[in-house]
């Protein structure tokens, strides 16, 4: 899997978008961008993943750059419920393989909301 | 939430007991896997299941076994629990999405063996 990179800490103000980056320059063609979060003494939560195409759900969108070489994760109005650390995620999986590989988490961006 | 629990959610117990810890699942999911999670180290992968009768070792296995008769049922048991084995415990499962996977968590065991 890809090796990722995102900032330690981030802080953002409550209304406003958090916009947290992550770096992936070795991604390879059928890898996708997975988001975590994890809200802390909670399990991790899954936000949105992506292949090449921009993402939008509920919870967030999910931009990659043309080349994939790079990611932001938006949310678009940041609530102090949004503090949490997040994890940027670079793996290969299809519907086809049926694999059961698992997510290495590491160390993430630490997004803290403030009021 | 995926229909995901995790027994018991806290435990304390001493160097050298067994201890068993049991995810539950409703949904019928095929995937199910065993993390760790310690500071500094993120998640871990300690085992992992792809059906009934079906496992795998992760990257951190020794000193943990698990098992799975039934589809609902992953069990992690710690044989003679350590000190180093203290850690907070997830559960998760994989469900097959429109594209890829996504992977969801049960609410953790916090483990302290003294």
């Amino acid at each position: 899997d890809a090796k990722t990179t995102q900032p330690p800490s981030m802080d953002c103000a409550e209304g406003r978008a958090a916009n947290l980056p992550c770096n992936h320059s070795t991604i390879s063609g059928n890898e996708y961008v997975y988001w975590y979060r994890q809200i802390h003494s909670q399990g991790p939560q899954y936000i949105i993943h992506g292949l090449k195409n921009n993402e939008t759900n509920e919870m967030a969108s999910l931009i990659i750059t043309e080349d994939r070489k790079s990611s932001t994760l938006i949310l678009p109005h940041a609530t102090l419920r949004d503090t949490a650390v997040y994890y940027c995620i670079v793996r290969a999986d299809t519907i086809s393989s049926g694999s059961a590989r698992q997510l290495t988490f590491g160390s993430g961006t630490q997004l803290t909301v403030l009021p | 939430d995926a229909g995901i629990t995790q027994s018991p959610r806290h435990k304390v117990t001493e160097t050298g007991t067994p201890v068993t810890l049991r995810c539950h699942q409703t949904e019928n999911h095929r995937y199910m896997y065993w993390y760790r999670q310690d500071p500094g180290h993120g998640l871990r992968l300690i085992h992992y299941s792809y059906g009934v009768k079906d496992t795998d070792k992760g990257e951190v296995s020794d000193g943990y076994s698990v098992s799975r008769s039934k589809t609902e049922d992953f069990l992690l048991t710690l044989e003679s629990a350590t000190s180093s084995q203290t850690s907070v415990y997830f559960c998760a499962i994989k469900e097959l999405a429109s594209e890829g996977y996504e992977q969801f968590f049960g609410p953790g065991t916090r483990l302290t063996v003294l």
